[in-house]
């Protein structure tokens, strides 16, 4: 069974720094490109940011470009997302996401297909 | 890059059918979409793959009540046998260029 399970949200300060996790289970981990996908409170889904299966290749919104980092550590399972510079809007239900596949050395080609339970992230003084 | 729009809100009574549609913009007609169910307070849940030829692959578990069908640059989601558990906001993923969009999701009222 897929499991993906997010920790590491918190309040934050406008400007400070987080880093996100999730650790994943139940399938060959480095063989599948994997996401951030948030939610601000009361509104739709907005992608973040992909990451293929070797780490090789890494993906952003222009929203979080420059200020957010995708990275995984294979042999820990584990997906990881380092926001910096944050802002209130980036106040948002944080989850990961499993694609069905990984990414070619030229694009990524893949829609989600298993999601975390999802970790919240708050921006404010 | 492409846009996906859906209806904000749909209504349909126990025991009847909903049909969910979301449309790609322009130039995209011919995209694979995924669509996922989030039902209030929850994480979203995969429920299917569909292609633009109508054909479609649901993820595990997705009771057969769910189907999947498309025309041109439409993409349905069809929900039979309506459920309380049904009540969700349901969203359309595609993606183009190394980046991801969803719809704006459509709120079903059963």
């Amino acid at each position: 069974e897929v499991q993906l399970l997010e920790s590491g949200g918190g309040l934050v300060q406008p400007g400070g720094s987080l880093r996100l996790s999730c650790a994943a289970s139940g399938f060959t981990f480095t063989t599948y490109a994997m996401s951030w996908v948030r939610q601000a409170p009361g509104k739709g889904l907005e992608w973040v940011s992909t990451i293929s299966g070797s780490g090789g290749s890494t993906y952003y919104a222009d929203s979080v470009k420059g200020r957010f980092t995708i990275s995984r550590d294979n042999s820990k399972n584990t997906l990881y997302l380092q926001m910096n510079s944050l802002r209130a809007e980036d106040t948002a239900v944080y989850y990961c996401a499993k694609h069905d596949r990984d990414c070619s050395s030229t694009s990524c080609q893949a829609y989600f297909d298993y999601w975390g339970q999802g970790t919240l992230v708050t921006v404010s003084s | 890059q492409p846009v996906l729009t859906q209806s904000s809100s749909a209504s349909a009574s126990l025991g009847s059918s909903v049909k969910l549609t979301c449309t790609l913009s322009s130039g995209h007609s011919s995209h694979i979409i995924a669509w996922h169910q989030q039902q209030p307070g929850k994480a979203p849940r995969y429920l299917m793959k569909l292609e633009g030829s109508g054909n479609y692959n649901k993820g595990s578990g997705v009771p057969d009540r769910f189907s999947g069908s498309s025309s041109g640059a439409d993409r349905y989601l069809t929900i039979s046998n309506l459920q309380s558990e049904d009540e969700a906001d349901y969203y359309c993923e595609t993606w183009d260029s190394n980046t991801w969009v969803f719809g704006g999701g459509t709120k079903l009222t059963v």
